[in-house]
């Protein structure tokens, strides 16, 4: 199993809802991260876990919240979001958090209205 | 927000012709260059890196070129096939080795 499972692979949300993103790997990967993606832009890092404790924070809002409740799952809560959060979510795993090979999933398309 | 009109430089090739696609690179100190290639609806796929202290890397159907001296990155595509399409990311590590930033990508299309 080599895939990368993110769900919803779409969300709607409304400025005040409480949502979350779910990303799973069965690869064994040690390392888990979280991108943000506007159209037609490179992906932008935002929280990195290594070992399930978080290891890297690219200065994100606190709207948005990570959490790995094990060495297979990556969360990440959203609470009280803008517009402009509106964007491509990427979830990817490597087997460590220096190997230059990672393993996107396919995305949340989040909209909020 | 975004900028209206906002669009992904653009390479359209013939099949079976070779593909050449160019980054700028900013940081010297990176360890890795590396190349992925996002399909439309999907995640970024791997396609292959290279260390700083190498030039060229082969692998099947592509290779980097590595120029440090003018901080360039390029991937050559030999005999581009539909499949081939797609938008192409450069990346390289940080001063730590510990994350990935991406460069502006580049949309392939591939005329039959």
């Amino acid at each position: 199993d080599t895939e990368v499972t993110q769900t919803p692979k779409h969300l709607v949300m409304g400025m005040t809802n409480k949502k979350s993103l779910k990303c799973e790997q069965h690869m064994g990967h040690r390392a888990m991260y979280w991108y943000k993606q506007k159209a037609k832009k490179p992906p932008e890092l935002m929280f990195v876990y290594s070992y399930e404790k978080l290891s890297i924070n690219e200065s994100v809002p606190s709207r948005f919240s990570p959490e790995c409740p094990n060495s297979s799952l990556l969360n990440l809560h959203l609470h009280a979001l803008q517009p402009e959060d509106s964007a491509l979510y990427l979830c990817a795993s490597s087997p460590q958090i220096m190997n230059t090979e990672a393993f996107f999933g396919q995305g949340t398309r989040l909209t909020v209205v | 927000g975004e900028s209206v009109g906002l669009h992904l430089p653009t390479l359209s090739v013939q099949e079976g012709d070779n593909s050449i696609i160019n980054c700028a690179y900013s940081n010297s100190a990176s360890d890795y260059f590396i190349w992925y290639k996002q399909e439309s609806g999907k995640g970024p796929q791997f396609i292959i890196d290279i260390r700083s202290n190498m030039d060229k890397r082969q692998g099947q159907r592509v290779t980097v070129l590595l120029n440090k001296t003018v901080k360039h990155l390029s991937l050559q595509i030999a005999a581009t096939q539909p499949g081939d399409s797609a938008v192409y990311f450069c990346a390289e590590t940080n001063n730590a080795g510990n994350m990935l930033t991406f460069g502006g990508g580049t949309r392939l299309m591939v005329k039959p």
